[in-house]
């Protein structure tokens, strides 16, 4: 079975600093998809990112960041320099070998405080 | 890119009546679809997928099913709605599947009184 983890359920951080968010999945699955959404306070989910199962290549894009290892099975999102507009709930998503099925984690809310 | 129709964008609904919220999507042609719930402004529940015209796939068993008549059409139903059925409902599509990323409605928000 797919499982998605986000242990922490809220954040709150001081404008300008670091913040990481966590996910760990779980899988039986030798190859999977993993994916970051934002949810801000208007409810529609905004994609961020995907990763392959077999790409553990980290990426950078701007202030967003995302580690992904395999080892440890997680998938964690850093946000540098954080923003007021950083505000939101963020989802890590699990996808199986086949790609239909789709799993949310239950997401970490983030307060960026100004 | 994909565009997702959800309607309507809130209901209140008195318990044991019936529900039927629509979804359709543009831009893409068979897709896989999905209802997804988000109960206290969390966690997305996966509710049902499809993967194709009639093909209804159910993760949770509950008061609630899904259709799919055509191929860029979801409709989540049911017959008599529950307290429990509250909360924010979301349609998502996906072509190809696999790593593709999934596209979301802006949400139905269904109170149950």
């Amino acid at each position: 079975a797919q499982k998605v983890t986000q242990a922490q359920t809220e954040i709150s951080v001081v404008e300008k600093e670091d913040v990481t968010l966590d996910c760990v999945y779980e899988t039986r699955d030798t190859t999977y998809y993993l994916f970051w959404y934002k949810q801000p306070p208007s409810g529609e989910l905004v994609f961020l990112i995907r990763r392959n199962s077999f790409d553990e290549q980290n990426e950078i894009s701007g202030r967003y960041s995302w580690n992904f290892q395999k080892s440890t099975s997680s998938f964690n999102f850093t946000i540098t320099a954080s923003q007021v507009v950083d505000s939101a709930v963020y989802f890590c998503a699990l996808s199986d070998f086949t790609g239909n099925q789709f799993y949310f984690g239950t997401g970490t809310s983030l307060t960026v405080i100004p | 890119s994909q565009t997702i129709h959800q309607w309507p964008a809130t209901l209140v609904q008195p318990v044991g009546s019936p529900l039927s919220l629509e979804c359709t999507v543009e831009g893409t042609s068979n897709p896989n679809l999905y209802w997804y719930r988000q109960a206290a402004g969390r966690g997305l529940q996966l509710l049902f997928y499809s993967v194709g015209i009639g093909q209804i796939s159910s993760e949770v068993p509950q008061n609630l099913s899904a259709s799919r008549p055509q191929d860029r059409q979801f409709i989540l139903s049911s017959k008599k709605l529950l307290l429990s059925d509250s909360g924010f409902y979301l349609c998502a599509s996906r072509q190809g599947a696999r790593n593709t990323e999934a596209f979301f409605g802006q949400g139905t928000r269904l109170t149950v009184v």
